[in-house]
């Protein structure tokens, strides 16, 4: 099984900071890497897919970039409604497998 | 507009069963490949399994397999996941997710609400 690990576990930041959170995969997925954004009690949605294309919708101050095994998310100004849990998600192989998650707070 | 909507979710005891079912309209269910993803309460998001737009292929997480039977019925635009042999770590909340287009069966830009699975004596 593919082994995805996020760093940090948890960040607080403030209000239009720059936001970054990294995304190791245990071997080569390609770009087949998903991020997802968490709301409590809420459903995941899905922010950016094959690594870097962001999901029709999305406010452009979220990306993503990266391949191979090294992959990163980041809010370019951080918003109050950003506040949620993200989770990176391979799928270059079956069981498809999520990050631990990033929960991002406001400072 | 696209809906997905669990049902079947409750208390149930080690060992015991359940059959969640998942509603879905808006979109031409008998194209897309249809899956399941579990969340234990305060935990992160767990795959538990696919299956594909003809039920061709089936797919399950090692964690679940031999207990957990995905199904599907077109003609009736449902996904269903039957659980046997419950084990308390099973409990969580159990989403239907939708791949964003047909020919991508693991991006998911369609969830459900989500239903409770609680396995507890």
């Amino acid at each position: 099984d593919i082994q995805m690990t996020q760093s940090p576990s948890s960040l607080s930041a403030s209000v239009g900071d720059r936001v970054t959170i990294t995304c190791q995969a245990s071997q080569d997925i390609s770009n087949y890497l998903n991020w997802y954004q968490q709301k409590p009690g809420k459903a995941p949605k899905l922010l950016i897919y094959d690594a870097s294309n962001l999901e029709t919708g999305v406010p452009s101050r979220f990306s993503g970039s990266g391949s191979g095994t090294d992959f990163t998310f980041t809010i370019s100004s951080l918003q109050p409604e950003d506040v949620a849990t993200y989770y990176c998600q391979q799928y270059d192989n079956i069981p498809l497998t999520f990050g631990p998650g990033t929960r991002v707070d406001i400072k | 507009e696209v809906q997905l909507v669990e049902s079947g979710g409750g208390l149930v005891q080690p060992g015991g069963s359940l059959r969640l079912s998942c509603a879905a309209s808006g979109f031409t269910f008998s194209s897309y490949t249809m899956n399941w993803v579990r969340q234990a309460p305060g935990k992160g998001l767990e795959w538990v399994s696919s299956i594909s737009s003809t039920s061709n292929y089936i797919y399950y997480a090692d964690s679940v397999k031999g207990r957990f039977t995905i199904s599907r019925d077109n003609a009736k635009n449902s996904l269903y996941l039957q659980m046997n042999s419950l084990r308390a770590e099973d409990t969580a909340v159990y989403y239907c997710a939708r791949p964003r287009d047909v020919g991508s069966g693991y991006s998911f830009d369609h969830w459900g609400q989500g239903t409770l699975v609680s396995v507890s004596s």
